[in-house]
């Protein structure tokens, strides 16, 4: 059974770089067919997808925070990571980490709990 | 941008019920359509994908249909674990994007 799980600070200063880990159990990250991404939900709202990686490094993300966010991969420690830089309020959210499936369908299909992260001074 | 849009944004309905819940895309998205359940405090739980196939594990009173612009997710008997926010998501372009949710309340 995979699983996935964030980690990384729960508190960021505004104008700061917000920085995320996924650590995936259960399965290699370098095995079949998905793409890693990253999701976000403020409180109270919906979805908001925020980018994906291969595990050979290619890299999509939402245009409206592309600018801003790198995704990562270290297949040696199974994890891949989120960077959101200039962050604001804004950015204040419920960050997932999932694994999108390809073939035969496309969709999230395994999702870590969530951890939030606040932007505040 | 391919949006997405729920209706109803919120429903109350009682134990046994069938409910249905409907997404419009703003395009056609052929059958790139996939059903979320969420619970306060977790994360999205996958209950349909590609419209209209179960995800392995869900039971079987969830049904999705649909193609083009328009989906519905039925449940046709309510059980208590039900009651959840439920969302669509498009995976015919990127970036993906979801429905805003439609909360299912207990009458």
């Amino acid at each position: 059974q995979v699983q996935l799980q964030e980690s990384g600070p729960g508190l960021v200063k505004p104008s700061q770089t917000l920085s995320l880990t996924c650590t995936v159990s259960g399965g290699s990250i370098s095995s079949g067919s998905y793409y890693w991404s990253w999701i976000r939900q403020p409180a109270g709202k919906g979805l908001e997808w925020i980018g994906r990686i291969y595990t050979s490094g290619s890299t999509n993300y939402n245009p409206s925070l592309k600018s801003r966010v790198t995704i990562s991969v270290d297949t040696s420690k199974n994890q891949f990571s989120l960077k959101l830089s200039s962050v604001t309020a804004a950015d204040t959210a419920v960050y997932y980490c999932a694994r999108r499936i390809t073939g035969g369908g496309d969709y999230f299909d395994y999702w870590g709990q969530g951890t939030l992260v606040t932007v505040s001074s | 941008d391919i949006q997405m849009t729920q209706s109803p944004s919120s429903l109350s309905a009682s134990v046994g019920d069938r409910v249905t819940i409907t997404c419009r895309a703003s395009q056609s998205i052929s059958s790139y359509l996939n059903w979320y359940q969420q619970k306060p405090g977790k994360a999205p739980k996958l209950l349909i994908y590609a419209a209209s196939s179960l995800q392995s594990g869900v039971p079987s009173r969830f049904s999705g249909s649909g193609s083009g612009t328009d989906f519905t997710l039925t449940i046709s008997s309510l059980q208590p674990e039900d009651f959840a926010t439920y969302y669509c998501q498009q995976s015919y372009s990127t970036p993906p994007t979801f429905g805003q949710g439609t909360r299912l309340e207990i009458k």
